[in-house]
């Protein structure tokens, strides 16, 4: 019964390479996030949909494309992995409206690239 | 400058204690404010909001200044549990960021026995 969950929980993977995050949510939020979490623990948005649409797309390089099939299913799927794309990947969701900035936060996807 | 900024400690306190946290923001049009926490290795999660008057929950209280750009959390009588990394969150001004959470670094505390 979790609330918002990601696969896999950890990523080890060549440069190079590419892979995918998977991110569902139960809550019947209507929007969903990703955020980056760097080795200084900044938070960062990278990208969110409302309802399948795209609608906070930040700068982020073209190597990364988030992909919605439905409301509450949110993928991210990163080409060409560098040292640079390890970190924590969190994926999140709300409900636009009053309660847009309270989100609830998936567990993390822990992406090591060597 | 930062957008948001937050001293990072880390903190130590004994059990009992009281302990502020402060954070400042750079953009006077931001509208909205927030502390969430997260645990070691574990997700964030929302504390509080923060509204212009100040507001508590239990044993927190969060206040925002919005002339000195300054929103601060304080925590009384700290538990062991209260060992976190706690996030102070901006919400920009525009409806182009809409759902954007902007986050501080953090700040770490550890209460001790």
């Amino acid at each position: 019964d979790t609330a918002v969950s990601q696969t896999p929980k950890y990523l080890v993977t060549q440069m190079g390479n590419d892979k995918s995050i998977k991110c569902e949510q139960n809550l019947g939020h209507d929007t969903m996030y990703w955020y980056k979490q760097d080795s200084k623990k900044f938070l960062k948005i990278m990208f969110s949909y409302n309802n399948k649409e795209l609608i906070i797309n930040e700068t982020v390089p073209n190597r990364f494309s988030p992909k919605s099939p439905d409301k509450a299913h949110l993928n991210l799927h990163i080409n060409s992995l560098e040292l640079g794309d390890s970190a924590v990947y969190f994926c999140a969701s709300s409900l636009r409206g009053s309660g847009v900035y309270e989100q609830y936060f998936g567990p993390g996807t822990r992406l090591t690239v060597t | 400058r930062k957008e948001v900024e937050q001293d990072p400690g880390p903190f130590n306190v004994p059990e009992g204690a009281t302990v502020a946290f402060n954070c400042t923001y750079s953009n006077s049009a931001s509208q909205s404010f927030f502390w969430y926490r997260q645990d070691c290795r574990k997700e964030p999660k929302l504390l509080m909001s923060v509204y212009s008057s100040g507001n508590e929950d239990g044993r927190f209280t969060a206040q925002l200044n919005r002339a000195s750009q300054y929103i601060s959390l304080l925590i009384r009588d700290s538990k062991l549990s209260d060992s976190a990394t706690y996030l102070c969150v901006v919400v920009p001004a525009g409806g182009t960021s809409y759902g954007k959470l902007t986050f501080g670094q953090g700040t770490i505390l550890t209460v001790h026995p």
